[in-house]
């Protein structure tokens, strides 16, 4: 099983800020990388798949890098509705699909 | 608009059963995979099951494998998590959610429904 390590836990930073998220895989992935955000009540959104692909909708905002290992998901500059648990899914040791255990964003 | 309604969850006891329901509607749903995504209350995400548009490829979470059976019918645009021997450690909220890409699974997550409570405890 595919092990996805996000990092921080938990941060919290001001509108206007520019964030970068990680996500480490236990092995190598290609860009089979996705990210979600999740505001309290509601169902995760699809930001980013294959590492770097906006999901319709999502504002250019939200930018998505990396490929093997390693992986990062950036907000240039932090809107108030931003606040949320991101979270960072693999796909490439299907059937078995892992997400990272969440990083959670404050904005203050 | 693409919608998926969850419906069937609430409280179990242990060793019980329970089927959820995801009915969709707004798109094709015949030529798109639909999988069974969970969090426990407080906790991440964990992926359950999936389905092929066609229905030909299932598969599941180790966690679940032999107790949970996901199904769809494709004349009523519904998919089916059958919970059998239920488990504390199966209380969470239930998504369905529906693949990226029509044709190819590719088990992205693009729609989600709203989420359905279970709950086994005695």
């Amino acid at each position: 099983e595919v092990v996805l390590t996000q990092s921080p836990a938990t941060l919290s930073l001001s509108p206007g800020e520019r964030v970068t998220l990680s996500c480490r895989a236990s092995q190598s992935i290609n860009r089979y990388l996705a990210w979600y955000q999740q505001k309290p009540g509601q169902a995760p959104r699809l930001l980013i798949y294959d590492a770097s692909n906006r999901a319709t909708g999502v504002p250019d905002r939200f930018s998505g890098s990396g490929s093997g290992t390693d992986f990062s998901l950036t907000i240039s500059s932090l809107e108030p509705e931003d606040s949320a648990v991101y979270y960072c899914q693999q796909r490439s040791s299907w059937p078995a699909i892992t997400f990272g255990q969440g990083t959670r964003l404050e904005i203050k | 608009e693409v919608r998926l309604v969850e419906s069937g969850g609430g409280l179990v006891q242990p060793g019980g059963s329970l089927r959820l329901s995801c009915g969709a509607s707004g798109f094709p749903f015949n030529s798109y995979g639909v999988s069974w995504v969970r969090q426990a209350p407080g906790k991440g995400l964990e992926w359950v099951a999936s389905i092929s548009g066609g229905g030909g490829t299932i598969n599941y979470a180790d966690s679940v494998q032999g107790r949970l059976t996901i199904s769809r019918d494709n004349s009523k645009n519904t998919v089916y998590l059958q919970m059998n021997s239920l488990r504390a450690d199966d209380t969470a909220v239930y998504y369905c959610a529906k693949d990226l890409y029509s044709g190819s699974n590719v088990w992205y997550f693009e729609k989600w429904g709203q989420g359905t409570l279970v709950t086994v405890s005695s």
